[in-house]
């Protein structure tokens, strides 16, 4: 299996422009998880979806951020507009259904965004 | 505030030497724990975890041991090797609530082992 994908790897943007991020997850696993790492806030959850549907969004920052999973293969990670602080690295996570497997998380490499 | 605190933002260990890294979180209903670990321009991978109705788990050369009463947690690496060094992040969930898949982590720790 080649794992989680996410594209691009590394996004450089200017401020005001729209940046979205892709995710390809594991094959078969139900759950997509949208991170976001930063060095003061750590690792934070952003969106959750179960079986294509947002299950939590309590963790997006605000209406500029906006996620969708249109099937089960991908999902993207809008901003619009982008500012400064946004710029981070963002983690794209899938899991399989059931128990406590759903916590076994596989995470993608990661989008490094730098804002500018 | 923070639901998970790794409170040593980075810990060195000598090659052959037991690593030991630790977690405390806040939330009573947290009741399943896990350790990440995570190399530079990767994504985290799953390690190793706890359930709340034990105190122990062991795999291989990682061991996590889990105090509720003190709402700490640890995991000890024996021996640590070169390539143990990482950052890792501890992260815990409550899994009867309705965000149960969730998890939350914290800040990490980084590991340097040295030969």
């Amino acid at each position: 299996d080649a794992g989680v994908i996410q594209s691009p790897r590394h996004e450089v943007t200017e401020m005001g422009q729209e940046v979205t991020l892709r995710c390809k997850p594991i094959s078969g696993h139900d759950y997509l998880f949208w991170y976001r790492q930063t060095m003061m806030r750590g690792l934070e959850l952003l969106i959750y979806f179960n079986n294509n549907v947002p299950i939590d969004d309590s963790g997006m920052p605000e209406d500029r951020f906006s996620a969708k999973m249109p099937n089960a293969s991908f999902s993207t990670l809008k901003i619009q507009p982008s500012e400064p602080r946004d710029s981070a690295v963002y983690f794209c996570a899938s899991s399989p259904r059931g128990g406590l497997a759903r916590y076994e998380q596989y995470f993608g490499p990661g989008t490094r965004l730098t804002v500018t | 505030d923070q639901q998970v605190k790794q409170n040593s933002p980075s810990l060195s260990v000598q090659e052959g030497r037991i690593s030991i890294l630790n977690c405390d979180y806040t939330n009573s209903m947290f009741d399943y724990f896990l350790w990440y670990k995570k190399y530079p321009a990767e994504g985290p991978t799953f390690l190793i975890s706890i359930s709340s109705i034990k105190d122990k788990n062991e795999d291989g050369r990682f061991t996590v041991f889990l105090n509720k009463s003190a709402k700490h947690l640890s995991l000890h690496i024996v021996p640590s090797q070169p390539g143990d060094s990482a950052v890792y992040f501890c992260a815990a969930s409550a899994s009867l609530t309705e965000a149960g898949t969730a998890l939350i982590f914290g800040k990490g720790t980084t590991l340097s082992v040295s030969s």
